[in-house]
């Protein structure tokens, strides 16, 4: 069973505030990945990272930052939340060899 | 760079009844290919892949999926579902070389009633 956790798994936060939501996995994978999740929509690789201290930006042009510090944590951050940001952000990694991703539960995010 | 289509946003069904949950890809590599199910409220789950070798791949709940080559599909299969199956069913594929960045569908919500 994977072991991917994300939290919080439910945020509703006023515009102009900063949040991080946090994923950590004790699979000890290299590989991790946050999308964003839009019902009826492609889930948009936002940034991902290959290992520690290595980030990118995915395909979705996105205001958040995400760091890796140390191999088990992939937090991502908004330094300003606004209402567009307002959707369900999805945590996953894959190790070295592996084919698939595993996924967290989910950060469902609400900027009101 | 790759691309899933899924043709089907919603599938219902009946109970007991087959389904076909449609997905085709476009890439210029070879690909790995997936299915995903998304209950409510919850993150992805693998539900099947595809490597290599034998072209039918299955489920441990029932479901199969096909890769076909000359039409570039993946689609997915069951011969007889049950309630429990409403879910969000995503088709992914990932290249079997450089990123390993999984490419998502739209999905296809398919809802089975009683």
């Amino acid at each position: 069973e994977a072991d991917i956790y994300q939290t919080p798994r439910y945020l509703v936060i006023g515009t102009g505030k900063k949040i991080t939501l946090e994923c950590s996995q004790t699979m000890g994978h290299d590989k991790m990945y946050w999308y964003q999740q839009d019902p009826g929509m492609e889930l948009h690789l936002i940034h991902y990272s290959y290992g520690v201290n290595s980030t990118e930006k995915g395909d979705l042009s996105s205001e958040s930052t995400v760091s890796r510090i140390r191999t088990e944590h992939f937090p991502l951050t908004l330094e300003s939340a606004r209402p567009s940001h307002t959707s369900q952000y999805l945590c996953a990694s894959r190790g070295t060899g592996g084919t698939e991703a595993f996924f967290g539960q989910g950060t469902r995010l609400t900027v009101v | 760079a790759q691309s899933v289509t899924q043709l089907d946003s919603q599938v219902p069904v009946f109970e007991e009844a087959p389904v076909e949950l449609r997905c085709n890809y476009s890439s210029s590599v070879s690909v790995y290919l997936f299915w995903y199910v998304q209950y409510p409220n919850q993150g992805l789950q693998l539900l099947l892949k595809y490597l290599s070798g034998s072209t039918l791949v299955e489920s441990i709940n029932g479901f199969e999926a096909e890769f076909n080559k000359s039409q570039t599909s993946f689609h997915l299969r069951k011969p007889s579902v049950h309630i429990s199956d409403t879910a969000e069913y995503f088709c992914a594929v990932s290249d079997r070389g450089g990123s390993y960045i999984p490419t998502f569908g739209r999905g296809t919500s398919l809802i089975v009633h009683p």
